[in-house]
């Protein structure tokens, strides 16, 4: 139990469609970081954000945004799905930001969506 | 770019043999190295951090070890139980971010 929560556990969608991710952080941990986990692959860092502003991005194209709120939570939005997109969505927190930062990361549970 | 390489990609053994899992990396700034473990369909639990200026850490059956300057790192886990079953998983960190390997799926037959 990580204290880190995600929401909705599963999710389908058609492409073209848009979706929100959510994710709630432990409290007092100004970090939060998107990963995509393809089946069989490990997860690629998608963007990090630090106390509301992106802290950093990978190569994702920017139809994939994000935003994160004072109050410890976050949401991944996806905009015009396609079938590559189906993934499993982890958000992980951490305490820090500084991009030396050697805090643990802490993991939710994750948002499983298939795009049909 | 960091790459993460985790040998062999599964592995079975019987109930009570020690496993050793393998992950080498190319780029060795790194800031730490931690093992995560991860059930069928759900999300990742850490197991191991270590820092870039350890050499190894150890919890309870479980010992990792880093050798940053070769990139490497070596997750021992001591008499495996059925109950260890899972894909485990290596990530090192580099500027704000963590980089994976594909992992490794153990099977510990009963």
């Amino acid at each position: 139990e990580t204290g880190v929560t995600q929401s909705p556990t599963h999710l389908i969608k058609t492409r073209g469609q848009q979706v929100t991710l959510r994710c709630s952080s432990q409290s007092g941990h100004n970090t939060v970081s998107w990963y995509q986990q393809a089946l069989g692959q490990g997860p690629q860092f998608i963007f990090q954000y630090y106390r509301e502003e992106e802290n950093g991005r990978g190569n994702f194209p920017p139809r994939f945004s994000g935003l994160q709120f004072p109050n410890y939570s976050s949401e991944l939005n996806v905009n015009a799905l396609e079938l590559d997109d189906s993934a499993l969505y982890l958000c992980a927190s951490s305490l820090g930001g500084r991009r030396e930062s050697t805090d643990t990361q802490y993991f939710g549970p994750g948002t499983r969506l298939t795009v049909l | 770019k960091q790459e993460v390489t985790q040998i062999p990609a599964a592995l079975s053994v019987p109930e009570g043999e020690n496993l050793v899992l393998n992950c080498s990396f190319t780029d060795s700034a790194i800031y730490n190295l931690q093992w995560f473990r991860q059930d069928p369909g759900k999300g990742l639990t850490s197991l191991l951090l270590i820092q870039s200026s350890q050499r190894e850490q150890t919890s309870g059956r479980l010992n990792a070890s880093l050798d940053k300057s070769s990139g490497r790192s070596t997750l021992y886990i001591a008499a495996s139980q059925p109950g260890d079953s899972a894909t485990y998983l290596c990530a090192v960190s580099n500027d704000y971010k963590l980089s994976f390997g594909a992992g490794t799926t153990v099977t510990v037959r009963a």
